[in-house]
């Protein structure tokens, strides 16, 4: 199958501190992986595009340098919440996908609480 | 633009009924569509996935959805339900494979 296994599930941390969450695929190659935010009790969106080798792309609204995506290589994107205000605390997951023909794989999020 | 409508935000049935739950969509191109399930606390599951082939598409769990280009629709239905399917389901549309637009949501109940 196409596994995508995301770190932590679940964290606390203080407001102004930064938070690191990893999105891997386990068991295939991504070039392209995305990130996304779901509110309580709204539906996702899309926050950016994480390439392997080059700068990620943001949908407008979102902050690049408040959110820093980095996607070393093929199987690992890590977001970084920076300074994280409480208003940050959302539910974020990644996708990815092995191919066009494959369609996307979701990991099981990360629930980030800013105290 | 690609956007996409989820008319129900709650949908409550009783344990062996059929399962309906609404999606119409919006997209430039012929799109790609899915359905996914999220259960409490869990990522997201992909029940199934529309991209060009038979207009009805079968996923996992006894769940289908028809593509109705004509309405715009991707309705999700079950004919029988199950406690467990209790979630909430997002309908989802791609127009290149790479961005994916999320509906609103549905939260399904499922009453003993």
């Amino acid at each position: 199958g196409a596994v995508v296994s995301q770190h932590p599930s679940r964290v606390i941390c203080k407001s102004g501190t930064s938070v690191k969450i990893e999105c891997r695929s386990l068991d295939f190659q991504a070039t392209t992986m995305f990130w996304y935010r779901q509110f309580p009790k709204q539906s996702l969106m899309l926050m950016a595009t994480s390439n392997e080798g080059s700068k990620a792309t943001y949908e407008q609204g979102v902050e690049k340098d408040k959110f820093l995506i980095n996607h070393a290589s093929l199987t690992l994107s890590t977001l970084t919440v920076t300074s994280a205000h409480p208003e940050d605390s959302s539910f974020y997951i990644c996708s990815a996908s092995k191919g066009r023909d494959y369609g996307y794989t979701f990991g099981s999020g990360t629930r980030l609480t800013v105290v | 633009a690609q956007s996409v409508t989820q008319l129900d935000s709650h949908v409550s049935v009783s344990e062996g009924t059929p399962v309906l739950l609404r999606c119409n969509y919006s997209s430039s191109y012929s799109p790609s569509l899915f359905w996914y399930v999220q259960h409490p606390n869990k990522g997201l599951q992909l029940l199934l996935k529309y991209t060009s082939a038979a207009t009805l598409v079968k996923g996992i769990n006894g769940f289908e959805a028809e593509f109705k280009k004509s309405e715009t629709s991707f309705h999700l239905t079950k004919p029988s339900a199950h406690m467990s399917d209790a979630a909430e389901y997002f309908c989802v549309v791609s127009d290149d494979f790479n961005k994916f637009y999320f509906g609103s949501g549905t939260k399904l109940n499922v009453k003993p």
